[in-house]
């Protein structure tokens, strides 16, 4: 079945500080992987996207993620928190013939000055 | 410019009440899917179409309604047999069979129970 783990619920870090977000999959076939950023009472903004090649995927606002397939991990990563990164973050697996999208239950970013 | 529009922001029912929530695109994308978002549990799926005149139960359909009778639009149906249904609802759209697929979001309406 297929499956998305964000084991992390809530992260405070420090405005400057680095930024790592976990993600872990389950999926019967090749995954495509995405990270979606959420404002209180928005929808949803893709940072970035996962579909082949490079496992290492840049996307907007500074983010980046790496795919690892030996660990079914997607982590996002940011070197330099800036105080309006605090949201909502979802990791999410799927699309092009799948169909559906397997969202995880999200993970909350606090930055502190 | 293109996007996914939904309304109404905020939507209030009563007991023994249905209430329809719109959602409209012109991204002239094929594939549209309803989501219902709870605290604490992340993103989960109600319904979703993928051609008109055709949609398909997601994990938390009962209680629920929708059609596709045009391409642009998929209204979604709280009924009154959905007995919680205090939660953030978003829309969303995408192309289907597509190396660039990603889902593109509404801005989500917020159910409340009176």
């Amino acid at each position: 079945a297929q499956s998305v783990t964000q084991p992390d619920i809530h992260i405070t870090v420090s405005e400057g500080a680095s930024l790592e977000l976990r993600c872990n999959y389950s999926y019967g076939a090749t995954p495509y992987l995405f990270w979606y950023v959420q404002s209180p009472g928005q929808g949803l903004q893709l940072l970035l996207k996962y579909f082949s090649g490079d496992t290492l995927v840049q996307g907007i606002k500074g983010f980046e993620a790496e795919f690892k397939r030996s660990q079914s991990s997607f982590n996002l990563r940011k070197p330099s928190v800036h105080w309006s990164d605090a949201a909502e973050y979802f990791c999410a697996v799927g699309g092009f013939f799948g169909n559906q999208f397997y969202f995880g239950t999200g993970t909350s970013l606090t930055v502190i000055p | 410019d293109g996007g996914i529009t939904q309304s109404p922001k905020y939507l209030f029912r009563k007991e023994g009440q249905n209430v329809t929530l719109s959602c409209e695109q012109n991204l002239n994308h094929d594939a549209m899917y309803w989501y219902r978002q709870d605290p604490g549990q992340g993103l989960r799926l109600i319904y979703y179409s993928q051609i008109v005149n055709d949609f398909q139960k997601g994990d938390i359909a009962e209680g629920y309604s929708v059609s596709r009778e045009k391409k642009e639009s998929f209204p979604l149906t709280v009924t009154s047999a959905q007995k919680n249904p205090t939660a953030f609802y978003l829309c969303a759209s995408t192309t289907q069979g597509h190396i660039d697929e990603k889902l593109f979001f509404g801005s989500g309406t917020q159910l409340s129970v009176l």
